[in-house]
């Protein structure tokens, strides 16, 4: 079946360091989105992409989406305490209606 | 604008028991989703109405679980019986409609813990 999957599972920085993780899609996704997911809390909505290659930014953040619409990629540059969590990636199921999730990737930041 | 509001927070139960989850989607949103996050995973969507009728059950382990959304507004999930494998957070989301552009935003999860 569709799968989502992303790469590292877990990633430790030190404050200061960049980071980034990595979501590739078994099939072509419409658009793509990125949770954020504090420990003891909910997935937040960060971005949604939706065009081939491209590229969003927020703050710090930096958001692509591949020109073959089955990759993505979250990188954080000059990582804060704040940034921990666990940053998931989601893109429509076959039919479109709902969303699949990626595993996601834990980053736990040192200051 | 309130969010989505789920009840109760924790639940401890034995295996064999049953439990139910309450959720209420933020005014105007039409579609709403269960969703179980087992411990180091994404959540994986159980079931999605779309107002009270049912867009995607397919997940859904329909021998122990069931969801209802009678008035297309709040909705109830409800696991019986229960089994160890069913500790996870259960997260309720609601979007304006079923399109997938549309943000889901998430409720805060009941943590369920079968023992």
């Amino acid at each position: 079946g569709q799968q989502v999957m992303q790469i590292p599972q877990y990633q430790h920085v030190q404050e200061g360091e960049d980071f980034t993780t990595y979501c590739n899609s078994s099939t072509t996704l419409s658009n793509i989105q990125w949770y954020k997911q504090r420990p003891g809390g909910h997935p937040v909505f960060l971005i949604q992409l939706v065009k081939s290659g491209e590229v969003k930014k927020q703050k710090r953040l930096t958001f692509q989406f591949g020109e073959a619409k089955k990759n993505s990629s979250l990188h954080i540059t000059a990582t804060q305490t704040t940034d921990v969590g666990t940053y998931f990636c989601a893109g429509p199921n076959q039919a479109g209606t709902a969303l699949i999730f990626g595993k996601g990737t834990t980053l736990s930041v040192s200051s | 604008e309130a969010g989505v509001a789920q009840s109760p927070r924790y639940k401890i139960i034995e295996k064999r028991q049953s439990v139910a989850f309450w959720c209420n989607p933020i005014s105007g949103h039409a579609t709403l989703y269960w969703y179980q996050q087992i411990l180091g995973q994404g959540p994986k969507l159980l079931i999605q109405f779309q107002n009270n009728g049912v867009v995607d059950d397919s997940q859904l382990p329909k021998d122990r679980f069931s969801a209802e959304r009678l008035k297309g507004v709040d909705s109830t999930l409800k696991i019986q019986p229960a089994k160890l494998e069913d500790s996870a957070v259960y997260l309720c989301a609601s979007s304006l409609d079923r399109d997938s552009l549309k943000t889901q935003y998430f409720g805060p999860g009941t943590r369920l813990l079968v023992l």
